[in-house]
């Protein structure tokens, strides 16, 4: 199993419509959960950082944790073409003097306009 | 403020041939990480470095990686000699203190690695 796992997709969604991006993770005691998003060519970019349970909206993007079913989304409004990328979810387990941040392989997500 | 310098870009090569990549991370991060990205995946750590001490290179094939932070700002990372499957996006990317203690990390443009 896959210590964080997304749906590669393609995702495709019509302009101005919800993108709901997903990403479950295996290991219980992961501390803190990024969105990366990744143009393609392009490196990472951390876009949205969540800590704890519940949701964090920042402009169009909201991100949701869900610790107790290790879940994470990020749900993306009001859809614009150049919200296309792919999108990498990634999880922080810090044990002792270990600092592990996990990606998983990605969603990528077109915008039709 | 400068983010993340990688070079080069791009990098082709012939197999069994030397390579390597140059980094510097954005001035006061004292954390760097090399990550590797195959095509369609997610980038993986090969190694982390706090100030110049690797202090996590679980992930680097050492029988023909290396990589080295001297004065604990830039580094390089080496591959000799280069196999078919080396080809890759090689990340750098550097951290904070309190970056690295929650995950929030800067990542350089990449350097494509092509072994034909």
């Amino acid at each position: 199993q896959k210590e964080v796992e997304q749906n590669s997709g393609p995702l495709s969604v019509p302009e101005g419509a919800i993108a709901s991006l997903n990403c479950t993770y295996s290991d219980r005691g992961s501390q803190s959960f990024f969105w990366y998003r990744q143009y393609s060519g392009k490196s990472p970019e951390l876009i949205m950082s969540i800590y704890s349970n519940g949701d964090k909206e920042d402009g169009r993007f909201t991100a949701q944790l869900n610790k107790a079913s290790q879940y994470v989304s990020l749900l993306i409004r009001d859809s614009q073409p150049s919200d296309s990328a792919t999108y990498l979810c990634a999880v922080f387990l810090s044990s002792g003097s270990a600092r592990q941040l996990t990606f998983g392989s990605g969603t990528q997500l077109t915008v039709l306009p | 403020e400068a983010g993340v310098v990688q070079s080069p870009r791009y990098k082709i090569i012939e197999k069994k041939q030397p390579v390597a990549f140059w980094c510097n991370p954005i001035s006061g991060h004292n954390t760097l990480y090399w990550y590797r990205q195959n095509l369609g995946q997610g980038p993986e750590l090969l190694i982390r470095y706090e100030n110049e001490e690797a202090v996590d290179d679980s992930q680097l094939p050492k029988d023909r990686f290396s990589a080295e932070r001297l004065k604990g700002v830039d580094s390089t990372l080496k591959i000799q000699p280069a196999e078919l499957g080396d080809s890759a996006v090689y990340l750098c990317a550097s951290s904070s203190w309190g970056g690295a203690n929650t995950g929030e990390l800067f990542f350089g443009e990449g350097s494509r690695l092509t072994v034909l």
